[in-house]
Formats: structure tokens, C-alpha cells, sequence
């Protein structure tokens, strides 16, 4: 059974560009989580998908970051326009329960944005 | 905002040598995992906590979790050149958003040959 997939899995781009990361879950995986790692810092927790839904955005940096995950299945993150604090590795995860105490979270080899 | 405080940072070995990774935070956890991550790699699961005092193991690494569910702790026995790599321990903590993982910054481990 396949993991999860991220693309691009590195991506450089000019401050003031769009780029567009994408990432298929675990097929079955009702769960979808980006996180994204800056250099030097933890990784953190940018939004995580019931489905198509987005059950929680709380961790978007702010309204340059779009994430959609139409139909349930793949998820796009789209960096509108890029600013170089943006650079860092993303990740996605799908997991089949959101309870962490009885389920993992499956995490794909991410994407590493540089925007320069 | 929930932090969770990860130690040591870096940390160089000989074969052979033992070592333990620390996890702490002020607020207590639901449950708590332990990754880790290679390079090129997303994090890979290597166990999960959920009561306080448990203690796992495997093989040569022992996982702990503390008793008020705050703090836990990795020990690797007799460490060897493929346990290289970037251990994380990543927790839910209780009263939040369960379904939010908040990560440690992660220990990165190098063991000689």
C-alpha cells in the first residue's frame, strides 16, 4: 500500500511567486494535516482536514497560505505570494483517527520550499 | 501557547555507549509519540503513551512516560551506528485539540562506529 506523497520534493522559488505543494494521503485516510518546519524551529501544525472539511486552519501564518482538499482525497497548499519567511519543509500526514492515544499519523517525506 | 521542550538538541556517541532523550512540557499530556525521522524522510512512528508511570520498550530503546503525564523520556541501550537520526517527540495535550500535534524541536543523534 502506497504512503503518503507529497510534490513537488524540493521547490525554489522568487519572493513574490506562487507555489503550489500538493499531498496524497493514505488512500482511506479520512484525516489530513500540514505541518511545516522553519529552519532551526519545531515543527508545527499549520491545519488539519475531516474529508473536504477543514476542521481546524489555526495554524495558517496568514491569508497568503490557501489549503483545499476538494473531493476528500488529495490536498493542495498554495503559497500566494511567497515571502521569504516562508521557506522551510512542509508535511502532510493522514491519519485514520484524530485521538493520538490509539492511532499514528502517517507522514509523507515532505516538500522543501526555499524562496529567495 | 503549549510548548514542549526537547533535550538534548545534538548529541555524538561511540558505539556501543548508552543514551537518553528528554521530553518535557508544564502542561500534561493526553497521550504523547515518539518519532523518528531520517533524512529525506517524513517522521515514522515509533511508540505512544497514554498512561502515567508506563514505560515500553523496544528492542534496545525504553520509552517512559511520567507519572503526572508532563515529561517522558527515550533511553537507547548500547547505541549503535543505525540508530542515527532525528528523534521527535510530538504530544496531544489534554484539554486542547486533541487531533493537534506539538512537536519538540527533536534530538538529533549521531552514533560512531
Amino acid at each position: 500500500e502506497a504512503g503518503v506523497t507529497q510534490f513537488p520534493s524540493h521547490s525554489v522559488i522568487e519572493k513574490g511567486q506562487t507555489v503550489t505543494l500538493r499531498c496524497d494521503p493514505i488512500s482511506g485516510h479520512d484525516n489530513l494535516y500540514w505541518y511545516r518546519r522553519v529552519m532551526g524551529k519545531e515543527i508545527k501544525f499549520l491545519l488539519h482536514f475531516v474529508k473536504e472539511s477543514k476542521q481546524d486552519e489555526s495554524g495558517m501564518p496568514n491569508n497568503r497560505f490557501l489549503a483545499e482538499r476538494t473531493g476528500g482525497t488529495y490536498s493542495t497548499l498554495k503559497v500566494q505570494p511567497a515571502e521569504l519567511e516562508d521557506s522551510g519543509v512542509y508535511l502532510c500526514a493522514s491519519s485514520q483517527l484524530v485521538f493520538w492515544g490509539n492511532t499514528e499519523a502517517f507522514f509523507g517525506q515532505g516538500t522543501r520550499l526555499t524562496v529567495v | 501557547t503549549q510548548l514542549l521542550e526537547q533535550s538534548p538538541q545534538f548529541l555524538s556517541i561511540q558505539e556501543g555507549e548508552n543514551l537518553t532523550v528528554y521530553c518535557n512540557s508544564s502542561s500534561v499530556f493526553s497521550s504523547l509519540q515518539w518519532y523518528r525521522q531520517e533524512p529525506g524522510e517524513g517522521p515514522v512512528l515509533l511508540v505512544t503513551v497514554v498512561t502515567g508511570g508506563e514505560v515500553k520498550k523496544l528492542k534496545r530503546l525504553t520509552f517512559q512516560f511520567g507519572d503526572a503525564r508532563k515529561d517522558s523520556s527515550l533511553h537507547i541501550t548500547a547505541a549503535q551506528p543505525g540508530d542515527t537520526g532525528l528523534y521527535l517527540c510530538a504530544g496531544a495535550f489534554s484539554g486542547g485539540s486533541n487531533y493537534k500535534l506539538t512537536f519538540g524541536k527533536g534530538t538529533l543523534l549521531t552514533v560512531n562506529p
